[in-house]
C-alpha cells in the first residue's frame, strides 16, 4: 500500500527552528509538494522538491532524499502566524496525490 | 485575481436529503479535483477530470456524483447524504495533471448533516 507518514503535533517557541519530517513509501514518485493548512481554511502550497537537496524558499527550505524516501520542511523564525497544519504529499506514478494527515504546529510566545 | 471559488461555503443538510456543492474557477487550468477533508485527516481524493475526462477513484462511494459542465465549473452532488459524510469538501484545480503542477484549492464547503 501507499503510506506517507508525518508526526501529528509539535510544538515550537516564537522566533526559534523547527523541522517537520515526513517519510513515505507510495508506488513511484514524481515529486513531493508540501502545503500549509490554517484551521478551518484550505490548504496552500509551500514548496515541491522533485530531485534531491534542499530548495529555499524565505523562511521556509524543504529538502528530499528519494533513496531514503524522506522530506522535512524547515520553518525559520517562527512567527505565531505559522501555527497551521503541515501537510505532505507524494506524486507517484499515475500521478495521483497521496496525502499525509498532517502536523499540527503550535507556536507558543 | 485568479481564484477558486466554492459556494456556499457552510452546507446544513438533513439526512437523505440530497445536497449540492459548487466550484468555479477563473484560472483557465485544465484538472478539477474534489476532495473529502475530516478534522485531522489526509484529503481523500473523490473525483478528478482532466478537461472532461472523468476520473472516480475506485473506492468513492456511489452515493457521490460529480458533473463538470464546462471548463469553468464543477459540482458535487452528494445524492443521500449520511452522518459520516459530514466534512470539509475541497475543490481543487491545477495547470496540468503531472510533475510540478501544484494544486490550488478553494476555501472549501463545510457540510453538517443532521
Amino acid at each position: 500500500g501507499q503510506n506517507i507518514d508525518q508526526p501529528t503535533e509539535m510544538t515550537a517557541t516564537e522566533g526559534a527552528i523547527v523541522q517537520i519530517n515526513c517519510t513515505y513509501q507510495t508506488s513511484g514518485f514524481n515529486g513531493l509538494f508540501w502545503y500549509q493548512q490554517h484551521a478551518g481554511e484550505a490548504p496552500t502550497f509551500l514548496s515541491y522538491n522533485v530531485l534531491d537537496g534542499l530548495e529555499e524558499k524565505g523562511r521556509f527550505s524543504s529538502f528530499l532524499s528519494r533513496s531514503k524516501g524522506y522530506s522535512y520542511l524547515l520553518l525559520k523564525e517562527l512567527q505565531m502566524k505559522d501555527s497551521a497544519s503541515y501537510l505532505c504529499a507524494v506524486m507517484d506514478s499515475n500521478y495521483q496525490l497521496i496525502w499525509g494527515a498532517g502536523t499540527k504546529l503550535i507556536i507558543k510566545p | 485575481d485568479a481564484m477558486v471559488i466554492q459556494n456556499p461555503r457552510y452546507q446544513v443538510t438533513q439526512f437523505g436529503k440530497p445536497v449540492t456543492l459548487s466550484c468555479s474557477q477563473t484560472l483557465n487550468h485544465n484538472v478539477m479535483y474534489w476532495y473529502q477533508q475530516k478534522s485531522s485527516q489526509a484529503p481523500k481524493l473523490l473525483f478528478h477530470y482532466y478537461d472532461k475526462d472523468f476520473n472516480n477513484e475506485a473506492d468513492t462511494p456511489d452515493n457521490f456524483q460529480s458533473r463538470r459542465p464546462n471548463t469553468s465549473f464543477c459540482f458535487l452532488d452528494i445524492r443521500s447524504p449520511g452522518l459520516g459524510d459530514a466534512a470539509m469538501y475541497l475543490c481543487a484545480t491545477s495547470r496540468d495533471s503531472g510533475g510540478a503542477n501544484e494544486q490550488f484549492f478553494g476555501p472549501g464547503t463545510r457540510l453538517t448533516v443532521l
